[in-house]
Parts: structure tokens; sequence; C-alpha cells
């Protein structure tokens, strides 16, 4: 069974950092491109980043390009999302997803003084 | 950057009724759409599949249709369990995608 378990999410100042994780589990993670989106509290869904199977292309959305990085270890199973100069509107539930047809539970993110 | 307009923005429909939801993409994206349903505090879950195709699991009172720029998704008998909020992919040019803006369905 195809699983994804977000973590590292919590409550951050603005300027601030903060790393999110993506443990995947029941598929060949090494063969699949994976995404991050992220939907801030009563809004809709908007895409962030994606990053191809072997890490070779890597995309971001223009609301989050030069302060997120995306990153994974294929050795580990796990996709990362680091976030730097944090802001109040990156204040959302952060999903990992894979095709598009598999989405983690979500972790949350606030960013607030 | 392909926009995705959805309409409406809520409904309100009873138990039985049959309920239209569309979707317009601001340039040609073929069929390379997706539906999802989301409820409360969960993940978007992934119902209709390239513009016209069930997910596997998922009730055969779902449907979509469309390719172009113009979309539809359909409940064909709204069901208690089908409160949620619908949302609209393109993923036309992967993998930057864009959502519509969604549907927020309520039971009359």
């Amino acid at each position: 069974e195809v699983q994804l378990v977000e973590s590292g999410g919590g409550l951050v100042k603005p300027g601030g950092s903060l790393r999110l994780s993506c443990a995947a589990s029941g598929f060949t993670f090494s063969s699949y491109s994976m995404n991050w989106v992220r939907q801030a509290p009563g809004k809709g869904l908007e895409w962030v980043s994606s990053i191809s199977s072997s890490s070779s292309y890597i995309y971001y959305a223009d609301s989050v390009k030069g302060r997120f990085t995306i990153s994974r270890d294929n050795a580990k199973n796990s996709l990362y999302l680091q976030m730097n100069s944090l802001r109040a509107e990156d204040t959302a539930v952060y999903y990992c997803a894979r095709d598009w047809n598999y989405w983690g539970q979500g972790t949350l993110v606030t960013v607030s003084s | 950057d392909i926009q995705m307009t959805q309409s409406p923005s809520s409904l309100s429909a009873s138990v039985g009724d049959r309920v239209t939801i569309t979707c317009q993409a601001s340039q040609d994206i073929s069929n390379y759409l997706n539906w999802y349903q989301q409820k409360p505090g969960k993940a978007p879950k992934l119902l209709i599949y390239d513009a016209s195709n069930l997910e596997t699991g998922v009730p055969s009172r779902f449907s979509g249709s469309g390719s172009g720029t113009d979309f539809t998704f359909t409940i064909s008998s709204l069901q208690p369990e089908d409160i949620a909020t619908y949302y609209c992919q393109q993923y036309d040019n992967l993998p930057l995608v864009t959502f519509g803006q969604g549907t927020k369905l309520e039971i009359k």
C-alpha cells in the first residue's frame, strides 16, 4: 500500500526556516517524481514544487522560488522541502503527492510572530 | 501559466439531485484534467483523471466530460457522503499544474 507521511510542520516566526519531510513507503520511491502542494487555511490548493525521480529536474512556483528548496534521498525513501525566509502568507497545510493520485495527510506550517 | 476557472464557488443541493460543476481552462489542455474531492481536514482524493476516467473504487455516480478548454463534473444522484469541496486540476504542462478555485457542495 502506498503511504506518504509528512512531518516537520509547526509554528515559526516570519523570516524563519523550517524543513518538511515526507516519508514514502509501499512503492519504489526512486522511480517516481514527487510534488509538494499547499493549502492556506480556508483556501484552495496551490502547487509548490516538483522534483524528478533522480533529482535532475526541479521546479518551483514563482511564489516560493528563491526561498524554498526541494530535495530527496532515494536511499531513505524521503522527500524534503527546506523553507527559508518564511512569510505569513506561507501559512498552510503542506502535502506531498505522487502522480497526483497519492497524497499524504499533510503537515501544518504556521508563520506568525 | 494556465488558469483554471471553476464554477460555481458554492452549491446547495438536495439528496438525489443531479449536480454539475464546470471548469474552464485559459488555453487548450486537451484532456489533461483531474477532478478531486476534499473533505474537511483530509487530503484531496482523486475521482476523475484524463477528464473522463473514473479512478478505481470511485462510485459510478461521479463522472467527467470535456476536452480542450471546457470541462464538466457531474454527480448523477447526490448522496449525503458527497458533501465536500471539489477541485479541478490541469496537468497539460507537467509538472506545473494549476487547480481551480474549488466548489463547496452543501446539502439543502
